[in-house]
């Protein structure tokens, strides 16, 4: 059974460049959530899809954005990046019957902003 | 604004002892908390977990603490072995938020032979 899967693995853009990555939840799973773990630090939440859509956000900027496609995979955009941007961007699935707080993470996509 | 605070960066133990962690929150609202354990190059993976009305949970080596009063839980791991050297993160979460977990900055172990 797979776990949840991310790409790509490593990125390195430029500032004020766009970015996408990519989440394969863990099969099962049809909700998706997207956090970002800057160094040194513990992951912050960026937003949660089911159903297609967007249920719940953190604090952070419209320059970050998602989608969830139909077979609950979902995507991770961030448009204009700043140098700030850079860290490791986690993606995490759960179900959402049986009300589990646990959430499952994938390896994560190593973003660098030059 | 920080609302799960480990204040202990660093943790260095000697393989066969106890290792504790410790975890405060700011956010009464949490009722629900869990440890989780990240190696390099790994997501984080769940290790255990409490529900607030309860104050301990066991796991084989791993035992969860929650003491509500003093908003503070501790993760004690009894023995520590050398594949317990990672970072734990402690987490926590609010009924009906479908499952969105708030971080602590989290303690690296180190379980030296």
């Amino acid at each position: 059974d797979a776990g949840v899967t991310q790409s790509p693995t490593h990125l390195i853009k430029t500032r004020g460049q766009q970015v996408t990555l990519r989440c394969s939840p863990k099969s099962g799973h049809d909700t998706v959530s997207w956090y970002q773990q800057a160094l040194g630090q513990g992951p912050q939440f960026i937003f949660q899809y089911y159903e297609e859509e967007e249920r719940q956000r953190g604090n952070f900027p419209d320059r970050f954005s998602g989608h969830q496609f139909p077979n609950y995979s979902s995507e991770l955009n961030v448009n204009a990046l700043l140098l700030g941007d850079s860290a490791l961007y986690l993606c995490a699935s759960s179900p959402s019957a049986g009300g589990s707080y646990e959430q499952y993470f994938g390896p994560g996509t190593r973003l660098t902003v030059t | 604004d920080q609302q799960v605070k480990q204040n202990s960066p660093s943790l260095s133990v000697q393989e066969g002892r106890i290792s504790i962690l410790n975890c405060d929150y700011t956010n009464s609202m949490f009722d629900y908390f869990l440890w989780y354990k990240k190696y390099p190059a790994e997501g984080p993976t769940f290790l255990i977990s409490i529900s607030s009305i309860k104050d301990k949970n066991e796991d084989g080596r791993f035992t969860v603490f929650l003491n509500k009063s003093a908003k503070h839980l501790s993760l004690h791991i009894v023995p520590s072995q050398p594949g317990d050297s990672a970072v734990y993160f402690c987490a926590a979460s609010v009924e009906g938020s479908w499952g969105k977990l708030q971080f602590g900055a989290g303690t690296q172990v180190v379980v030296t032979p």
